[in-house]
């Protein structure tokens, strides 16, 4: 079984950065797959948010892309974000995917920015 | 980033089938490209349920019953998901996805209601 879990801070404050950590098991990061992220405001639709492929290389949404960082430690089969200068529009649920089949998705994490 | 467009709301009858469309931009030709189609419950993640390129070269998630199905219609540049046989289990939204080279793009979504 393939299980992906997000991890990070559930609140956020405006302009600071926001950093996810996903963590797949069952499934090596490093088999050949494109992962990455997704996220869904409260009460909206899917963005595409950013992905990465297992050597390494990064695509990111144009919207959104001086703003965000995606990695892969695959010592760890772990996926990470990092999105700066946060504002109330970042609220969402940020999900990790598998990109590739798209059969593979996290639960997600509800992340709010607030102060 | 193109935009895939979907109608917000669609309905139908137990038992009847649903037709849901995503119109994709004039730039992007409908012929060229997988459509990839998500069922979103509350509170879930997006489930994978098929993608279409043509009757040869199309696929269903794992679990996915035959129910569901893709089709194009390339005169209107418009990919096809259609739910056959609708249960009241099939309410939820329902999101179209194209993979151009190097980005992801999702539609905005169609909420099915089963009446």
């Amino acid at each position: 079984q393939v299980y992906l879990q997000e991890s990070g801070p559930g609140r956020v404050k405006p302009s600071e950065t926001l950093s996810l950590t996903c963590t797949v098991s069952g499934y090596s990061i490093s088999s050949g797959s494109y992962w990455g992220w997704v996220r869904q405001p409260p009460g909206k639709g899917l963005e595409w948010i950013a992905s990465i492929y297992y050597n390494g290389e990064t695509h990111y949404n144009a919207s959104l892309k001086s703003r965000v960082i995606i990695s892969v430690d695959t010592s760890k089969n772990q996926l990470s974000l990092r999105l700066t200068s946060v504002t109330a529009a970042d609220t969402a649920v940020y999900y990790c995917a598998e990109l590739t089949i798209l059969s593979y998705w996290g639960q997600g994490t509800l992340v709010t920015v607030s102060s | 980033q193109p935009v895939l467009t979907q109608p917000p709301s669609s309905s139908a009858s137990p038992g009847q089938t649903a037709r849901l469309t995503c119109t994709l931009p004039s730039d992007i030709n409908v012929r060229e490209y997988n459509i990839y189609w998500f069922q979103q419950k509350p509170g879930r993640p997006p489930r994978f349920l098929l993608f279409y390129y043509s009757d040869s070269d199309k696929g269903r998630g794992s679990g996915v019953p035959s129910r569901f199905s893709g089709s194009k219609d390339a005169s209107a540049n418009t990919g096809i998901l259609l739910i056959s046989g609708l249960q009241s289990d099939d309410e939820a939204d329902y999101y179209c996805m194209v993979w151009p080279v190097n980005v992801w793009v999702f539609g905005g979504g169609t909420k099915l209601t089963v009446l």
